[in-house]
């Protein structure tokens, strides 16, 4: 059974810092991309960051741009989301999840998965 | 960017109904379109990706359809547990975009 646990979110003030862990067991993380998704309170779905599966490629969005860093541990099949410099904006549910497996070029399996999510509260 | 476009942002149905629900991204995305359906305080559950591919798991009453600009989700023979709000997404190209999303209430 797939499953995704993110952890490390919490209530820090403007500027500061805190890095999400998201581990994941049941399939072959180091074959798939993963991705972190946000969500503001009733606000929808928002992507910020996702990382190829080698930890090579990565793209973020623009408004976490420099001051997030994605990374992942393939040892430890775990992904990770440094956040520094917090805004009160990036107030959210953060989710990760299991994003695309290619084979051949071709994208066969897509964000099949998702973690349950971790509270991340910036706020003075 | 990609924009999606999601309609309506808001439908009523009664159980046993058959809705549908659009989503226009704002260039040609090819069938890069996943679905998702998120419910009040839980994480989303993937549907649909490849505009009409349906995830392990997921029931044939969902089903997708469309190609470069325009997309539908069709959900038949509504169930108390479809009531909920479905997101699509683009993943044609990064940033990675998502629609507003389209709340699906109980009439």
């Amino acid at each position: 059974e797939v499953q995704l646990v993110e952890s490390g979110g919490g209530l820090v003030q403007p500027g500061e810092s805190l890095r999400l862990s998201c581990a994941a067991s049941g399939f072959t993380f180091s074959s798939y991309a993963m991705t972190w998704v946000r969500q503001a309170p009733g606000k929808g779905l928002e992507w910020v960051s996702s990382i190829f599966s080698t930890g090579v490629v990565i793209y973020y969005a623009d408004s976490v741009k420099g001051r997030f860093t994605i990374s992942r541990d393939n040892s430890k099949n775990t992904v990770f989301l440094q956040m520094n410099s917090l805004r009160v904006e990036d107030t959210a549910m953060y989710f990760c999840a299991k994003d695309r497996r290619t084979t051949g070029g071709k994208i066969v399996e897509y964000f099949q998965n998702w973690g349950q999510g971790t509270q991340v509260t910036v706020s003075s | 960017d990609i924009q999606m476009t999601q309609s309506p942002s808001s439908l009523s149905a009664s159980v046993g109904d058959t809705v549908t629900i659009t989503c226009r991204a704002s260039q040609d995305i090819s069938y890069s379109l996943a679905w998702f359906q998120q419910k009040p305080g839980k994480a989303p559950r993937s549907l649909i990706y490849a505009a009409s591919t349906l995830q392990s798991g997921v029931p044939s009453k969902f089903s997708g359809s469309g190609s470069g600009t325009d997309f539908t989700l069709t959900i038949s023979s509504l169930q108390p547990e479809d009531f909920a709000t479905y997101y699509c997404q683009q993943y044609n190209s990064y940033p990675l975009t998502f629609g507003g999303g389209t709340n699906v209430e109980i009439k």
